[in-house]
């Protein structure tokens, strides 16, 4: 079965400092990555994704995430971070399930927090 | 994901009383799938579906809860005679139908609060 694994609950960068929210995954063949942000009281909004092509991914909002076949990792990043981006990320792996049926299957969620 | 429309946005019903929560997919789309989520937490998967169909169930608690997507209509996830662990965010998400062009991006509503008093 499918995984995905978020390693920090929280992440804390200063305002103007590089971020870097970290996803590892466990797939059977080629995996679709997702990464998802959600601001308080809101619904999760999709950040970007990695279905094939160049590792290097560009997003919303100046994220952008590596994919990194050998390290089973999707990590999320951004070089200059705002007060506004701090919020909920999840990353999300697509587990094709029979009949061509498919669900996301997600992370815990890292809770980013930006220091002014 | 301005296109999933949920609600009521927020729902406070009192313990024994039951809950209907809405959600209509984006135009074109013909799967939905709801989520809890308690504060400060991640996404529960509860239950899949197509119209008139049932796909995958297997977040759903036994007793009180289930979910339709009718043909005409939006889908419902019900949940009968409330406790105050059913108070959380419930988040409906939809999908076009499935297929190889399908790369799996859910669009999400902005959700429903419940609180059960």
């Amino acid at each position: 079965a499918q995984s995905v694994a978020q390693p920090e609950d929280q992440v804390n960068v200063a305002e103007g400092n590089p971020l870097t929210v970290k996803c590892t995954y466990s797939v059977s063949g080629n995996p679709y990555l997702f990464w998802y942000v959600q601001y308080p009281n809101r619904g999760l909004q999709f950040l970007l994704k990695y279905i094939t092509g160049d590792n290097l991914v560009k997003g919303s909002y100046g994220f952008e995430a590596e994919f990194n076949k050998s390290q089973t990792s999707f990590h999320l990043k951004k070089p200059s971070a705002l007060v506004s981006d701090s919020a909920l990320y999840f990353c999300a792996v697509r587990e094709l399930r029979t009949d061509s049926n498919y669900q996301l299957i997600w992370g815990a969620g890292t809770k980013l927090i930006i220091k002014p | 994901n301005a296109g999933v429309m949920q609600n009521p946005r927020h729902l406070v019903r009192r313990r024994g009383q039951e809950a209907r929560l809405r959600c209509s997919p984006m135009k074109g789309h013909s799967h939905v799938y709801w989520y809890r989520q308690l504060p400060e937490e991640g996404l529960k998967f509860m239950v899949y579906l197509q119209k008139e169909n049932i796909i995958d169930e297997s977040g759903m608690p036994k007793e009180r809860f289930s979910a339709e997507f009718p043909k005409e209509g939006p889908s419902i996830l019900r949940i009968q005679q409330v406790v105050r662990g059913d108070s959380a965010a419930y988040f409906c998400a939809s999908s076009p139908r499935t297929g190889t062009t399908n790369t799996g991006e859910l669009f999400f509503g902005e959700g429903s609060r419940l609180t059960v008093l």
